[in-house]
């Protein structure tokens, strides 16, 4: 079965840096769009990024543009955010997830990861 | 960016009723709207993709409706189980947007 685990999250000092990871296994990795979504604590759900499935194009929000980085590893079937100058305002649950349709985007999110918290705190 | 405006933001309602929660785009987004359910401390679930199609596994109480700027998803007989936040997200273009989600409780 289709499963995403997200790790890497944790407390850390605005202006710091955070690399989340999201393990992705039971489905052909390479083959899925793959996305970022955060949701701050008692808030709506915000994306992130999308990457395509060869990882040669990304896309970003707004407020995260410059300060984010996706990666995908298709051989580790694992995908990547690095977080740079973080804000208090990027706390959040981070989620993974996957794109409904294989080799497509914007196809709705079909499956995501538990989630992962990070904390921008003094 | 396309604004995605749900209503009501929260609704009570008892197990049995049918209810129904709309969700407005900025601009036309043709037919890709999606649907998803969350519940507290869970990742969201996505039930309607598409507009109206109901994603596998999802009970057929769910159904979405609509084109253009205007959605609705109806749940036509509530369960103890549906009492979750929803949320509509547009697949029209990036940057994605979800609406602010509409809290769905038990009355």
């Amino acid at each position: 079965q289709v499963q995403l685990v997200e790790s890497g999250g944790g407390l850390v000092k605005p202006g710091g840096s955070l690399r989340l990871s999201c393990a992705a296994s039971g489905f052909t990795f390479s083959d899925y769009y793959m996305s970022w979504i955060r949701q701050a604590p008692g808030k709506g759900l915000e994306w992130v990024s999308y990457i395509s499935t060869g990882g040669t194009a990304m896309y970003y929000a707004e407020s995260v543009k410059g300060r984010f980085t996706t990666s995908r590893d298709n051989a580790k079937n694992s995908l990547y955010l690095q977080m740079n100058s973080l804000r208090a305002e990027d706390t959040a649950v981070y989620y993974c997830a996957r794109d409904r349709v294989s080799g497509s985007f914007l196809t709705g999110f079909g499956y995501w990861g538990q989630g992962t918290l990070v904390t921008a705190s003094t | 960016d396309i604004q995605m405006t749900q209503s009501p933001s929260s609704l009570s309602a008892s197990v049995g009723d049918r209810v129904t929660i709309t969700c407005r785009a900025g601009q036309s987004i043709t037919k890709s709207l999606n649907w998803y359910q969350q519940k507290p401390g869970k990742a969201p679930k996505l039930l309607i993709y598409a507009a109206s199609s109901l994603q596998s596994g999802v009970p057929s109480r769910f159904s979405g409706s609509g084109s253009g700027t205007d959605f609705s998803l109806t749940i036509s007989s509530l369960q103890p189980e549906d009492f979750a936040t929803y949320y509509c997200q547009q697949s029209y273009n990036t940057p994605v947007t979800f609406g602010q989600g509409t809290r769905l409780e038990i009355k």
